[in-house]
Formats: C-alpha cells, sequence, structure tokens
C-alpha cells in the first residue's frame, strides 16, 4: 500500500509563472488536508477537501491559491502568478474516516522555489 | 482558537544525555496531540500520539510524551540522545480524529558527540 505521494518533489518557476503540486493520498482515503511550512517556520494548515468537495479553506490565502481534489484523480494545489515569497515546502496528508486511524498521513513534501 | 508553543527553537544536547522538547498546547476540547519528527528535505514522520487513557505515551525511536492537562503540556522526552536524533520536533494538536493539526513553531535539535 503506497503512502501518500507527492510531485514533484522540487519544482522551481519564475515570477509570475503558475506552480501545480500534485497529490495522490493514500489508497482508499477520500480526505486530504495542504498545509505549507515557510522556511524556519512550523507548518500552516491551508485547506482541507474531501472528494469533489471544499470543506475548509480558512487557511488558503486570500488570491492566486486554489485548490481542487476530482473524483478520478490527485488533489492539485495551485499557485497563480507566483512571487518570491510563495517559496516554501508544501505537504500534503490523506485520511479516512472508515480506517480507524486518528491522524492523517503526510507526503515528502513539494519544495517550490520561486526565483 | 487552538494553539502550540515549543519552548526553544534550537536545542544543543550531548549524544548519551537527555532530550527534553517542551510544548504547551490551547485547546477548548480535549485535545489529540502528536509529536513528528522532520529530518533535512523530507516529510513529516509520526513519533507518538495521545488521543485518549494512558498519559504516558511510549513511541518509535526510544521517545516518550505524557499529556498533563493540568499544565496544558505534552513534553517529549529520550533519556539518551542518539547522533540520529538530530532533526526537527514539531509538536501538534487537533480537535478529533483526523482534523486539521495546528503545529508548533519546531525545535530544531543538535546532537553533540
Amino acid at each position: 500500500n503506497a503512502g501518500v505521494m507527492q510531485n514533484p518533489r522540487h519544482l522551481v518557476r519564475r515570477r509570475g509563472q503558475e506552480a501545480r503540486l500534485r497529490c495522490s493520498p493514500m489508497k482508499g482515503h477520500s480526505h486530504v488536508y495542504w498545509y505549507r511550512q515557510l522556511p524556519e517556520e512550523g507548518l500552516k494548515f491551508m485547506v482541507y477537501l474531501q472528494k469533489e468537495n471544499i470543506i475548509d479553506e480558512s487557511g488558503m490565502p486570500k488570491e492566486r491559491f486554489s485548490a481542487e481534489f476530482p473524483k478520478e484523480g490527485p488533489s492539485i494545489l495551485r499557485i497563480q502568478q507566483v512571487v518570491r515569497g510563495d517559496s516554501a515546502a508544501y505537504f500534503c496528508a490523506s485520511w479516512d474516516r472508515g480506517h480507524g486511524d486518528t491522524e492523517a498521513f503526510f507526503g515528502q513534501g513539494t519544495r517550490l522555489t520561486v526565483v | 482558537a487552538q494553539s502550540v508553543t515549543q519552548l526553544g527553537s534550537h536545542v544543543s544536547v550531548s549524544e548519551g544525555a537527555l532530550v527534553l522538547l517542551r510544548c504547551n498546547y490551547s485547546s477548548s476540547v480535549p485535545p489529540y496531540l502528536f509529536w513528528y519528527v522532520q529530518y533535512p528535505n523530507q516529510g513529516l514522520q509520526l513519533l507518538l500520539k495521545y488521543t485518549t487513557g494512558a498519559t504516558l505515551v511510549k513511541g518509535i525511536n526510544g521517545f516518550e510524551a505524557e499529556f498533563k492537562k493540568s499544565e496544558t503540556s505534552f513534553h517529549l522526552t529520550k533519556p539518551s540522545a542518539h547522533m540520529s536524533d538530530a532533526a526537527e520536533y514539531f509538536c501538534a494538536v487537533s480537535k478529533a480524529a483526523g482534523n486539521k493539526l495546528t503545529f508548533g513553531g519546531g525545535t530544531r535539535v543538535l546532537v553533540k558527540p
């Protein structure tokens, strides 16, 4: 059973470009969280999605950031017109109520560098 | 709103010495508490967690933590540090199973030979 898969692991974008980060949850998991880790800081919650629904986006910046988790395929975190301040590690975590787990499982993260 | 405070952003210990990482939280409901470890350029690995029941929790790699409700603390300890313990450690809290996590700022541990 593969773990949470994130790709790419490293992503370099020029200012103004778009960044697309992908997260494939663990098999059978229908809940996905996205977190951002700025340099030298802890992780901060961004968004919580279930299949085809955004449940909680209270941590998402108001502009340029969006997330989706379609019925089929990975969850996508999209950052439009990236700026230097978007440089960070982005982690996703997946979970499912039916498995009896008390916590979500984290992927290895995508490290975004904006140049 | 929940919050987590980790005292000390950097801790230096000698190999074989006690490791003590402090975590205090605030929560309006009985919390679920977690400690994660992160090695450079890696993801987060769960060390241990408290949900209900016994307040002394044992985790992987010889770590343990004690939930003290009266002190709103969940400090992490290891009796004898190993060089491989050098990493960053994060304390986190959630309201219930599978809920979003609120993280502390992290404590970077340096182990001296």
